[in-house]
C-alpha cells in the first residue's frame, strides 16, 4: 500500500525551538510538495522539489524556514526558530512528473508553537 | 497572483440528492484541474481530475470544466453522509498546485 510518510504526527515545542518536519514519498514519484494548513489561510504552498531539486521556495519564510532533499526517499522541512505564528498543519505531498500531476498527501504534521 | 475561488459554505443537501459545487480560477493556461476529499482532522484525498472541456465521470462523482469560462465544478449524486466533509479544487499553475479555500458540505440524514 503505496503510501507518503510523515514524521511527527504531532510536534509541540516551546518558541524559539527548532523543528524538524521529515517526509518519505511515495516510490517511484519524482516531486515533493510541501503545504501549510491553517483555518484561516487554507492550504498555502510552501516549496517544491523535482528530482530532489528545488524548484520554488517563493511561499516560505526564507529567514526562518529550509526546505532540503537528501536523498530521494527523504524530504524536511526545518524551522528554526519557531514562532507560534508557525503553528498549523504541515503536509507533505508527492507525485509523478508529467501531463498527470495528481498529489498524493501524507497524514500531516500537527505542529504547536507555544 | 494565481487565485482558485470557491464558496466556504457550509453546503447542506438531503441524503440522497444531488450535490454540486463550483471553483473558479484565474489563469486561462491552466491545464490540469483537480478536486480533494478532506475528512476533519485528516489529509487531503484525491477524488478526481480532469484536463478536457466537458464531463467526466467515476461512480457517483462527475467533474466539469469549462475553460472558456475558468470554471470547474463536481457534482456528487446520490449524497450519502460519508460525503460530508470539505471539497477542495486544486488547479495546476506551471507545476504546482493551487488550492482554493474549500467547500464544507454536509449531508443529512
Amino acid at each position: 500500500d503505496a503510501r507518503v510518510t510523515q514524521t511527527p504526527r504531532h510536534k509541540v515545542t516551546e518558541m524559539g525551538q527548532e523543528v524538524t518536519m521529515r517526509c518519505q514519498p511515495i516510490l517511484g514519484h519524482n516531486t515533493v510538495f510541501w503545504y501549510r494548513q491553517t483555518m484561516m489561510q487554507g492550504l498555502e504552498l510552501l516549496a517544491y522539489f523535482r528530482n530532489r531539486a528545488p524548484l520554488d521556495d517563493s511561499g516560505m519564510p526564507k529567514d526562518r524556514f529550509s526546505a532540503e532533499m537528501p536523498d530521494a526517499t527523504l524530504a524536511t522541512l526545518k524551522i528554526q526558530p519557531s514562532e507560534p505564528r508557525d503553528s498549523a498543519v504541515y503536509f507533505c505531498a508527492s507525485g509523478r512528473q508529467g501531463y498527470q500531476k495528481e498529489l498524493f498527501f501524507g497524514s500531516g504534521t500537527q505542529l504547536s508553537v507555544l | 497572483q494565481k487565485e482558485v475561488e470557491q464558496n466556504s459554505g457550509p453546503l447542506s443537501v438531503p441524503e440522497g440528492a444531488i450535490a454540486s459545487l463550483n471553483c473558479t480560477y484565474s489563469d486561462r493556461g491552466s491545464q490540469s484541474f483537480f478536486w480533494y476529499r478532506q475528512y476533519s482532522g485528516k489529509s487531503p484525498e484525491l477524488i478526481m481530475s480532469i484536463y478536457s472541456n466537458g464531463d467526466k465521470e467515476d461512480g457517483r462523482f462527475t467533474a466539469q470544466l469549462n475553460k472558456a469560462s475558468q470554471y470547474v465544478s463536481l457534482l456528487i449524486r446520490d449524497s450519502q453522509p460519508s460525503d460530508s466533509a470539505t471539497y477542495l479544487c486544486a488547479v495546476e499553475y506551471g507545476n504546482k498546485l493551487v488550492f482554493g479555500a474549500g467547500t464544507i458540505l454536509r449531508v443529512k440524514s
